[in-house]
């Protein structure tokens, strides 16, 4: 089945400890995007590229990055992250934009 | 400014009965519209869309929504709960001119009751 996988599903990481979170999808989408989603709130967008146009959220924090190599592929780059980071982060992708997003299962930060 | 609304945080229902999650949008110009559901620990799922053509919309699991112009709204509803509906909603719009972002309600819990 075509799909979009996250991995790893819980990550655990120490404050400052750079970590990398990984999003690969098999639908050949143009577009995937990043969300952070903190407990009890609606996802909040932080990046997304088209095709390899990064588009950067004017209130994503320095500290988030983001890197896709290739179509099926994208990564979220956290190079310090902060207590305040601990969420859910998920990925999505979508045909093209303005079309509906399908999400992976999201993996679960903790900064301790 | 173009915003959506989820009116009640929590909704609960008995097992049987109807369910009726409520969504507003505000825009002069019709978005495109869609439904996720959120289980514990997991991504969204999308539920149901609406872009353009037949007003009411059928998705997964029994659900439909109908997008109404003159009251802004796309109400998702159920005829029957289960159990298995218990879970978070999420409405979400993509507003014409809003750069191709999708604009998240703040979430309705779902609880289904015995």
């Amino acid at each position: 089945d075509a799909m979009v996988i996250q991995n790893p599903r819980y990550q655990v990481t120490q404050f400052g400890k750079p970590v990398t979170l990984s999003c690969s999808q098999t639908l050949n989408h143009n577009v995937m995007y990043w969300y952070q989603q903190k407990s009890s709130q609606a996802p909040k967008l932080l990046f997304h590229y088209y095709d390899k146009d990064f588009n950067n959220e004017a209130d994503t924090p320095d500290n988030f990055q983001s890197r896709r190599p290739n179509t099926s592929f994208c990564f979220l780059d956290i190079r310090s992250p902060g207590l305040g980071d601990t969420a859910m982060y998920l990925c999505a992708t979508s045909r093209d934009l303005n079309r509906e997003q399908y999400f992976g299962p999201g993996t679960r930060l903790t900064v301790t | 400014a173009q915003s959506v609304t989820q009116l009640g945080s929590h909704v609960s229902v008995s097992e049987g009965a109807l369910v009726l999650l409520r969504c507003n949008y505000s825009s002069s110009v019709p978005p495109y519209l869609f439904w996720y559901v959120q289980y514990p620990n997991q991504g969204l799922q999308l539920l149901l869309k609406y872009t353009t053509g037949a007003t009411l919309v059928k998705g997964i699991n029994g659900f439909e929504a109908e997008f109404k112009k003159s009251e802004t709204s796309f109400h998702l509803t159920k005829p029957s709960a289960h159990m298995s509906d218990a879970a978070e909603y999420f409405c979400a719009v993509i507003f014409t001119g809003g750069g191709n972002k999708l604009t998240f309600g703040t979430g309705t819990q779902l609880k289904v009751e015995l």
